[in-house]
C-alpha cells in the first residue's frame, strides 16, 4: 500500500529564510507526486505536482520540488520564505494505475515577519 | 470554473442522529473523492467514485458511512447513528480522470461537530 511520510510536524523560519520540507513515499512502481498548500481559512490547493519528465519541477509563488526517485523523495524547497507563504503544507502520493491519493500529516510553516 | 462547492459548511448534529452531505464536483470531472480531516493529520481517503461507479471505499469505513453519486455529478455522503469520533471536517475533491497526474481540486469542507 501506498504511503507518505513527512517528517517536520511544525516549521518556524524568518522572512527571507531558505526552506526546505521533507516528503517520502513508499511504493516501488510510478507514481504521481503533489505538494498541495493550505492557507488558513482555505481550502487545499495544488502547489506543484510531477508525474512524469525533469525531476526538478517549478509550482506556484517560487516553490520547487525535487524527485529522487532512489531515494523515494519529493521535497519541496523555496530560497527566501516571505510572511504570506505560512500555511500547512501536505505532500500526496497516487501510484501508477492506482487511484487513491494518498496524503501525509502535514507540515505547519510559520514565517515570522 | 466554478469549483468545488460543499453544502452544508458547518453541521452540529447530536450523537446517535443521522448527517448528510453534499458536494458539487466541478463539472466536466469524471472523479469525485471524499476525505476526512482531524486536527493535525493529513486527509484520509474514505472513497472515491468515476462517474457514478463507486471504485474504492476504505477499509476504515464503518458501515455507517454510505456515499452515493447517482447521475454522475453531485454526491452525497451519509453517516447515520453519528458517534463523537465522527466529529471532523470532511472533504470533497474531484478530478479529471482521464488525464495522468490530474491534480484533485477541493471544497471548502464540511465541519461536523457530534455532541
Amino acid at each position: 500500500a501506498q504511503s507518505v511520510s513527512q517528517h517536520n510536524h511544525h516549521v518556524i523560519l524568518s522572512e527571507a529564510a531558505s526552506l526546505e520540507l521533507g516528503c517520502n513515499y513508499s511504493y516501488g512502481g510510478t507514481v504521481n507526486l503533489f505538494w498541495y498548500v493550505q492557507y488558513p481559512g482555505q481550502h487545499l490547493q495544488l502547489l506543484l505536482k510531477y508525474f512524469s519528465g525533469d525531476p526538478l519541477v517549478k509550482g506556484i509563488k517560487g516553490f520547487e520540488a525535487e524527485f529522487i526517485k532512489s531515494k523515494f523523495s519529493f521535497n519541496l524547497r523555496k530560497p527566501s520564505v516571505q510572511w504570506s507563504d505560512t500555511a500547512e503544507y501536505f505532500c500526496a502520493v497516487n501510484a501508477g494505475g492506482y487511484q487513491k491519493v494518498t496524503f501525509g500529516t502535514g507540515t505547519k510553516l510559520q514565517v515570522i515577519p | 470554473d466554478t469549483g468545488v462547492s460543499q453544502d452544508p459548511r458547518h453541521k452540529i448534529t447530536k450523537r446517535g442522529q443521522n448527517v448528510t452531505f453534499r458536494c458539487d464536483p466541478i463539472s466536466e470531472h469524471n472523479r469525485l473523492y471524499w476525505y476526512r480531516q482531524t486536527l493535525g493529520q493529513g486527509p484520509e481517503f474514505l472513497t472515491y467514485f468515476q462517474n457514478e461507479a463507486q471504485l474504492e471505499k476504505s477499509r476504515l469505513l464503518s458501515d455507517r458511512f454510505s456515499a452515493e453519486r447517482p447521475k454522475g455529478s453531485f454526491s452525497t455522503l451519509e453517516i447515520q447513528r453519528t458517534e463523537q469520533g465522527d466529529s471532523a471536517m470532511y472533504l470533497c475533491a474531484s478530478s479529471l480522470g482521464s488525464v495522468r497526474g490530474s491534480p484533485l481540486h477541493f471544497g471548502n469542507g464540511t465541519r461536523l461537530t457530534v455532541t
